[in-house]
């Protein structure tokens, strides 16, 4: 089935310095491909999406690329603040899947000032 | 403001109690999805539904049960068969292109 794997973390870094999570995928078709950020003791929002291959996804500063090639959606950003801290998570859709969404087990980032 | 409604925000109950947790939404999205998160880990699917009077079991049904009789409500009870209920619980909508899943703010049940 759908699977979703991602650095498990936790990642820390200073701030200002380059952001990269990982994360591939594996589908049975062409699906859609998401990362959402929890802060702690809220409820999961989306950070970007991309839906096609090639597809950049950009929000506050955060970017991913859909690689089909390489099955991989890796998250980056030039320059992390104190406010980033989160925890990330991966996800897909597959229309030809099930439940349709699946989540990667989430990263979660801690940035010192 | 359109969005998804939990309520409570942390609930407290007694060991072989049932309780319900609330899930409202008016985006008029056709389905809703019930989450569970245990600290540090990532999200299991308990249950979901794609349309009214119609749901489906996810990866971990076991001691929880669910209704859709309205398009706007999904609620989920955990019941006393539930072996280790206290966790994070959360509920999604999206649309049927499923282009993209909306979270509620959550619950947080403490079973004492």
């Amino acid at each position: 089935g759908d699977s979703v794997t991602q650095m498990e973390g936790p990642v820390t870094l200073s701030e200002e310095a380059f952001l990269t999570i990982n994360c591939t995928y594996t589908a049975t078709g062409y699906p859609s491909l998401f990362w959402y950020v929890q802060y702690p003791g809220e409820g999961l929002q989306l950070l970007l999406k991309a839906t096609k291959a090639d597809d950049k996804g950009s929000n506050k500063g955060f970017e991913a690329t859909y690689r089909k090639e390489t099955t991989s959606f890796h998250l980056e950003k030039g320059s992390v603040q104190v406010s980033d801290s989160a925890v990330y998570f991966c996800a897909l859709s597959d229309q030809g899947y099930g439940q349709n969404f699946v989540f990667g087990p989430g990263t979660r980032l801690s940035v010192l000032p | 403001d359109g969005g998804i409604t939990q309520s409570p925000k942390y609930l407290f109950r007694k060991e072989g109690q049932n309780v319900t947790l609330s899930c409202e939404q008016n985006l008029n999205h056709d389905a809703m999805y019930w989450y569970r998160q245990d600290p540090g880990q990532g999200l299991r699917l308990i249950y979901y539904s794609q349309i009214v009077n119609d749901f489906q079991k996810g990866d971990i049904a076991e001691g929880y049960s669910v209704s859709r009789e309205k398009k706007e409500s999904f609620p989920l009870t955990v019941t006393s068969a539930q072996k280790n209920p206290t966790a994070f619980y959360l509920c999604a909508t999206s649309d049927l292109s499923y282009n993209e899943q909306f979270f509620g703010p959550g619950t947080r049940l403490t079973v004492l």
